[in-house]
């Protein structure tokens, strides 16, 4: 299956941008690429997902390489709302939709 | 709203006791899912159901039994719960062959003693 490789934590100031980075190296073509956050004490929410071009929603923008082996989810304006844990998911399984998290990323926002 | 609902949301059982920890969605979802999140481990699917009457194992089915008879609700059962299945739950649900957003539960913290 192929893996995605995130940072485990980052840390960055309210009201700024914040940059996510996602590796994926051994992405196949027909996989899409996902966002989930995990907020503290909460399931999992569905932020943002697309296969080749980037794509913004009201949540977040995401940014894939041309040669999608790597993408940034993009908060443009984070606020403490925004700390939790990202997980950058490649979705492999259309018959099951079946989401295979990682480890994710813990986002930190200072105030 | 569309909401996934869990209950209950806190549990704690003794080894072998019977559980049922259900789950329902208002949205018409052909699919939902069972996982389960432990430290170190992230989320594992335990079972899944592409619509009702049809069911699945996941990952980590071992010890767990699902049933799709409506298909607003798709319980987990533990027939005879043990320590190692202390966890984090998470039920969640889609429409049918959806490319993206999966709705989460707000999960059941199960302690078995």
């Amino acid at each position: 299956d192929a893996k995605t490789t995130q940072p485990n934590s980052m840390e960055s100031n309210e009201e700024e941008p914040v940059h996510l980075p996602c590796n994926h190296s051994t992405i196949s073509g027909t996989d899409y690429i996902h966002w989930y956050r995990q907020l503290p004490s909460q399931g999992p929410e569905y932020v943002i997902h697309g296969l080749t071009s980037n794509v913004n929603n009201r949540m977040a923008s995401l940014a894939i390489a041309e040669d999608r082996k790597s993408s940034t989810l993009i908060l443009h304006r984070a606020t403490l709302r925004d700390a939790a844990v990202y997980y950058c998911i490649l979705r492999l399984d259309f018959g099951n939709e079946k989401l295979t998290f990682g480890t994710g990323t813990r986002l930190t926002i200072i105030p | 709203e569309a909401q996934v609902t869990q209950n209950p949301r806190y549990l704690i059982t003794v080894t072998g006791k019977k559980l049922t920890v259900t789950c329902s969605q208002n949205m018409n979802h052909e699919y939902m899912s069972w996982y389960r999140q432990d430290p170190g481990l992230g989320l594992r699917q335990i079972y899944y159901s592409m619509n009702v009457e049809v069911t699945d194992k996941g990952d980590v089915p071992e010890g767990y039994k699902v049933s799709r008879k409506e298909k607003r609700n798709f319980p987990l059962i533990l027939e005879s719960p043990s320590p190692n299945q202390t966890s984090l739950y998470f039920c969640a649900s889609s429409g049918a062959l959806q490319t993206y957003e999966q709705y989460f539960g707000p999960g059941t913290r199960l302690t078995v003693t």
